[in-house]
C-alpha cells in the first residue's frame, strides 16, 4: 500500500542551524511529494512539491529532493528563523489512490532564539 | 481572495449535540475533502467528494455524514456528537484528477464535544 513515514517531533534547534526533517515514503506507481507546514492556529500551506524523481521543490529557503532510489523526499533548510516554527507534513499522491493526498503523521519544529 | 472558507472556526458541543460544518471554495475546484487532525496522528481523511453529486468514505468515516450540495459548497455533520470527535476538522479542495496539482485547505474548525 501507500504510506507516509517522517520523523517524530518535535524536533527542537536554536537560531540558524542546520534542519533537516526526514520523510521516506512507500508507494505502488509514481507519486508526487509534498512538504505542507502548518503555522500556530492556521490552516495548511503547500511549502513545496515534486513530481518526478531527481525533481528539487524549493521555497522560503526550504529544499527538498525527491529521491526514487532511497523513496526520500527530505526537507532541508541551511539557517532556520524562530519563525520557521511549526509543524511540518510530508505528503505523497498516486493514480491508484485517485490522487488523493496520503499523509506522514506531522514533525513539529521548534526553534529557540 | 478566499479560497476555502469553512465555519464554525471554534465550536463546543454537549455529547449528543449535532452540528453542522459549512465549507465552501471558490476555485471551480471538482474535488473536496474534510479531514480529521488530532495530536501525533496527522490528518485523517473522513469523506472526500471527487465531483459534483458524488460522495465518498475516506478512512474514519463513523459518526459523521456529509453532502456536496453544489459544486463549491461541502458541507460535514455531526449527527450525535462524541468526545472522541473533539478535534481539529479541515476543509480542503483541489482541482483535476492529477497526482501533482496542489491541495487548498481552509482555516481550520476547532471542535470540542464535552
Amino acid at each position: 500500500g501507500n504510506s507516509v513515514t517522517q520523523m517524530e517531533g518535535p524536533v527542537t534547534l536554536s537560531e540558524e542551524a542546520f534542519l533537516t526533517i526526514n520523510c521516506t515514503y512507500t508507494a505502488t506507481g509514481y507519486p508526487s511529494l509534498f512538504w505542507y507546514v502548518q503555522y500556530p492556529g492556521e490552516g495548511l500551506q503547500l511549502l513545496l512539491k515534486a513530481t518526478k524523481a531527481d525533481d528539487k521543490g524549493s521555497n522560503k529557503g526550504f529544499e527538498a529532493t525527491y529521491r526514487k532510489e532511497t523513496t526520500s523526499f527530505h526537507l532541508e533548510k541551511g539557517s532556520v528563523q524562530v519563525s520557521d516554527s511549526a509543524v511540518y507534513f510530508c505528503a505523497l499522491s498516486v493514480m491508484d489512490s485517485n490522487y488523493q493526498l496520503i499523509w506522514g503523521a506531522g514533525t513539529k519544529l521548534i526553534i529557540k532564539p | 481572495n478566499a479560497g476555502v472558507t469553512q465555519t464554525p472556526k471554534f465550536q463546543v458541543l454537549k455529547t449528543g449535540q449535532s452540528m453542522t460544518l459549512q465549507c465552501a471554495q471558490d476555485m471551480n475546484h471538482n474535488s473536496m475533502y474534510w479531514y480529521r487532525q488530532d495530536p501525533g496522528m496527522g490528518l485523517r481523511l473522513i469523506y472526500y467528494s471527487a465531483s459534483e453529486g458524488t460522495t465518498d468514505k475516506g478512512e474514519v468515516p463513523n459518526g459523521y455524514n456529509v453532502s456536496r450540495l453544489n459544486k463549491r459548497e461541502f458541507s460535514l455533520r455531526l449527527e450525535s456528537a462524541a468526545p472522541s470527535q473533539t478535534s481539529v476538522y479541515f476543509c480542503a479542495s483541489k482541482s483535476l484528477k492529477v497526482s501533482g496539482n496542489t491541495i487548498y485547505f481552509g482555516e481550520g474548525s476547532w471542535l470540542t464535544v464535552v
